[in-house]
Formats: C-alpha cells, structure tokens, sequence
C-alpha cells in the first residue's frame, strides 16, 4: 500500500528566507506524487503533481519539488517565502484505484 | 467555470442523529470522493462514487454511505453520530478517464455534540 510521511509537523521561516517541507513516500509501484496547499477555513488548493514526466516539477507561486526515486523523497521548495504562504501543506501519494493517501501536513509559519 | 461546491458549510449535530453532506462536481467532471479530515490530520479516504456506484471504499464503518446522481453530484450519509465524526468533510471531483485532476470543494465543518 502507498504511503506518506511528512518530516515535521511545524516549520517557521522567515520572510525571504527559503521553504523547505519534506515528503518521504513509500509505494510498490511507481507513485504519482502531489502537494496541496490548505489555507484555514478553506479545502485543498493543488500546488504541483508529478506524474512520472520531469523529476523537476514546478507549481504555482513559485513553489517547486523534486523526486527522487533514490531517496524516495518528495520535497516541496520555494526560494523565498512570503507571508501569504502561511498555511497547512499536504504531500499525498495515488493509491489503488486512483484515491490519495495524504501525509498528516506541515504548517508553515512565516515570521516578519 | 464553477468548482465544486459543497452545503452546507457548517453544521452542529447532536449524538446519534443522522446528517446529509451535498457535493456537486465541477463542470465537465464525472467522479465524486469524500476525504474525513480531522482536526490536525490529513484527509482520509473515505469512498468514491463513479456511474452512480460506489467504486471504492476506505476503511470507514457502514454508518457512513453515500449516493451520487445521474447529474453527476453526491451526497454522504452518517448515521448514528459520534463524537469522533467531528471532522472537515472534503469532496473531490474527477475525471474517470484520469488525468489527475482533482478538485476539492472547500468542505462542511461538522461538529457532533
């Protein structure tokens, strides 16, 4: 069965400073990878999907992930964080029959 | 174009009642998935409905059942309400020949009192 793990469950940054939450997947085949975004109150906004195309995969407001079959990693970067990136993030993996297993999430504090 | 929309947004149950969640799909999509998310945690799975039938289920108990209509939309049914069925319900769209559109709603907040 498909899975995620999600290496912390809070991360603060700084404004300006680089984003990085980590994703490590677990899969018997070869896994379909997303990030979603969750902001509070609201649902799941898609970030970036990788779907076995480039290993570099780039989403919307400048976040970026890598895959890396090696390490079998998912993490999800931005250069430089903004505070408007505040929010609760969720790797996810496609399991059987096309469902997502998620990760348990990773908030991220941005600090002025 | 309309995303998917789901009512109502918030809701407050009473111990073993019962309680109906609506979704309807984004134009254009054809599968419908309900996600439980509770509070600090990731969605889970919880059933996908495709043609008017349920095409899997995730490891939730037979107190939570569903329909979707020829329209494309869904509804979730909980029956017998416990304290633990507090959660954000997700409802996902999608296209059945795949492509790896999913689109969620922005959920019902059901709180069990």
């Amino acid at each position: 069965a498909q899975s995620v793990t999600q290496l912390g469950s809070h991360v603060s940054v700084s404004e300006g400073a680089l984003v990085l939450l980590r994703c490590n997947y677990s899969s018997s085949v070869p896994p379909y990878l997303f990030w979603y975004v969750q902001y509070p109150n609201q649902g799941l906004q898609l970030l970036l999907k990788y779907t076995s195309a480039a290993t570099l995969v780039k989403g919307i407001n400048g976040f970026e992930a890598e895959f890396k079959k090696s390490e079998t990693s998912f993490h999800l970067t931005k250069p430089s964080a903004h505070m408007s990136d505040a929010a609760e993030y969720f790797c996810a993996v496609m399991g059987n029959g096309n469902k997502l297993v998620f990760g348990a999430g990773t908030i991220l504090r941005v600090k002025s | 174009d309309a995303g998917v929309t789901q009512s109502p947004t918030h809701l407050i149950k009473t111990r073993g009642q019962q309680v109906t969640l609506r979704c309807s799909p984004k134009s254009g999509h054809d599968t419908v998935s309900w996600y439980q998310q509770a509070l600090g945690q990731g969605p889970q799975f919880i059933f996908q409905y495709y043609e008017e039938e349920e095409r899997q289920r995730g490891n939730f108990p037979d107190r939570f059942s569903g329909h979707q209509f020829p329209n494309y939309s869904s509804e979730l049914n909980v029956n017998a309400l416990l304290l633990g069925d507090s959660a954000l319900y997700l409802c996902a769209s999608s296209l059945h020949t795949g492509g790896f559109g999913y689109t969620f709603g922005s959920g019902t907040r059901l709180t069990v009192v």
